[in-house]
């Protein structure tokens, strides 16, 4: 079974722009999250997503949005980038069953210069 | 809201020897899971053990072990026979039954394995 897939590896951007980062979960998984991991803030949760709907939205600006398609395929998109958001984006996958666990891919190394 | 703390940014261990990690957490639910989380150098995030709260007995994986002290929301995990391959960032989480998978994640502790 092909494990969690996000695409691209790394990615720089200027401030300004926007960016869309991808994430395709394990086959059969229903449960896309999303996480921003940063030296300073750590590990803060960004929304997930279980069959093409938004179950829980973290605390980030609304620069911040993401979608599921059909095919349980999530994008995350960030506009206007800033500084700040540089980052490792990490994507979970799960069934969407409660308490299971969560896998993670590789992640996308943002850089905002 | 939940918090999550890991007391201890970095601790090592000689290889075969054992090692605890701590970590506690806040919340006024009853029913929640608890996770350890390993990430490598190569930034996956792998999935070490998971306890369940209603559940009393400690949950083990191999070398891997934890102490679950419901009362004192506290949930330390133990590594036993340490190996280089140990050597890694740990992330403590929490998940409660609200109907969603969000993780709360401590800071991380980076464990260091001196062979």
């Amino acid at each position: 079974k092909a494990g969690v897939t996000q695409t691209p590896r790394y990615l720089i951007k200027t401030r300004g722009q926007q960016v869309t980062l991808s994430c395709s979960p394990i086959s059969g998984h229903r449960s896309v999250s999303w996480y921003q991991q940063t030296p300073g803030q750590g590990l803060q949760f960004l929304f997930e997503y279980f069959s093409e709907t938004q179950r829980n939205k973290g605390n980030f600006p609304g620069r911040f949005s993401g979608r599921q398609f059909s095919n349980s395929r999530s994008e995350m998109n960030v506009s206007t980038l800033e500084l700040g958001d540089s980052a490792l984006y990490l994507c979970a996958s799960s069934s969407g069953q409660r308490g299971e666990k969560l896998l993670f891919g590789s992640g996308t190394q943002l850089s905002v210069l | 809201a939940q918090t999550v703390t890991q007391s201890q940014p970095e601790m090592s261990v000689q290889e075969a020897e054992t090692v605890t990690l701590s970590c506690t957490y806040d919340t006024s639910e009853s029913d929640y899971y608890l996770f350890w989380y390993k990430q490598p150098p190569s930034r996956q995030m792998i999935l070490v053990i998971r306890q369940e709260a209603y559940k009393q007995q400690n949950a083990t994986e191999n070398r891997f072990s934890v102490n679950f002290q419901k009362a004192a929301k506290s949930f330390s995990l133990k590594i036993s026979d340490s190996q280089l391959g140990d050597a890694a960032m740990y992330f403590c989480a929490y998940n409660d039954r609200g109907g969603s998978e969000k993780l709360v994640f401590g800071k991380g502790t980076k464990l260091t394995v001196n062979p």
